[in-house]
């Protein structure tokens, strides 16, 4: 079955405990990116990656980092959170160069930072 | 600039009935997709419908339909005959050609069918 992977699905932690949320999917898609949805704000770009080793800052890049060293996992990593990286995470993965490819989501990880 | 916009937070509808979901978008790129997703309560992303900038037809996926006015910059949701699991948040995003790396979302609008 085709998917995109998130682990874990809940995760409280507190304030500066690094974590990672890792991502993987089995479709053999270039791209891949990380959102956070926020009420009222919708989902932005966290970061994205167009195929192994080339990743680049979306929109809200602070206190995130990601790595691409398989095509097919793309961690996302939070060195030092903080209570304003509370959100829903969604990775997403997708082929590249075309505009009509769809964005397939995992399940989302909910985080909470105290 | 916002990218897309979703001017109804939230929505209800009685079941059995239609509804239309809003969505403008701002581009200056001739060729870009625009796309609808639902999300339920359980949180997950779900694809319902597509419409290309070059699509001449209005995008069509069982109850979903999409009302694409190009020159009004618009791609409103139209869900035909509302059920009670159409209740669930509804995002509009867009694929520009320039950074197709990346859906733009609107903030969503909620939907609540009523039995």
């Amino acid at each position: 079955e085709a998917q995109v992977t998130q682990n874990p699905r809940y995760l409280i932690t507190v304030t500066g405990k690094k974590l990672t949320v890792t991502c993987s999917q089995n479709m053999n898609h270039e791209y891949m990116s990380w959102y956070r949805q926020d009420p009222g704000l919708g989902l932005r770009q966290i970061y994205y990656s167009m195929n192994v080793e080339v990743t680049d800052k979306g929109d809200v890049p602070e206190g995130y980092k990601v790595s691409r060293k398989e095509k097919r996992n793309f961690p996302l990593i939070l060195e030092s959170p903080s209570p304003n990286q509370t959100s829903l995470y969604f990775c997403a993965s997708s082929f590249g160069g075309m505009v009509n490819t769809e964005a397939f989501f995992g399940q989302g990880t909910r985080l909470t930072v105290v | 600039a916002q990218k897309i916009t979703q001017t109804q937070p939230g929505m209800f509808v009685q079941e059995k009935e239609a509804v239309t979901l809003d969505c403008t978008y701002d581009t200056s790129d001739q060729s870009y997709g625009l796309f609808w997703y639902k999300q339920p309560s359980s949180g997950e992303m779900i694809f319902l419908i597509y419409q290309g900038s070059y699509d001449e037809q209005n995008a069509t996926e069982g109850r979903y339909s999409l009302n694409f006015q190009k020159a009004r910059k618009s791609a409103n949701l139209v869900i035909s005959a509302s059920q009670l699991g159409d209740s669930a948040m509804y995002f509009c995003a867009m694929r520009e050609a320039y950074n197709d790396y990346k859906l733009s979302f609107g903030a969503g609008t909620t939907v609540t069918v009523r039995a």
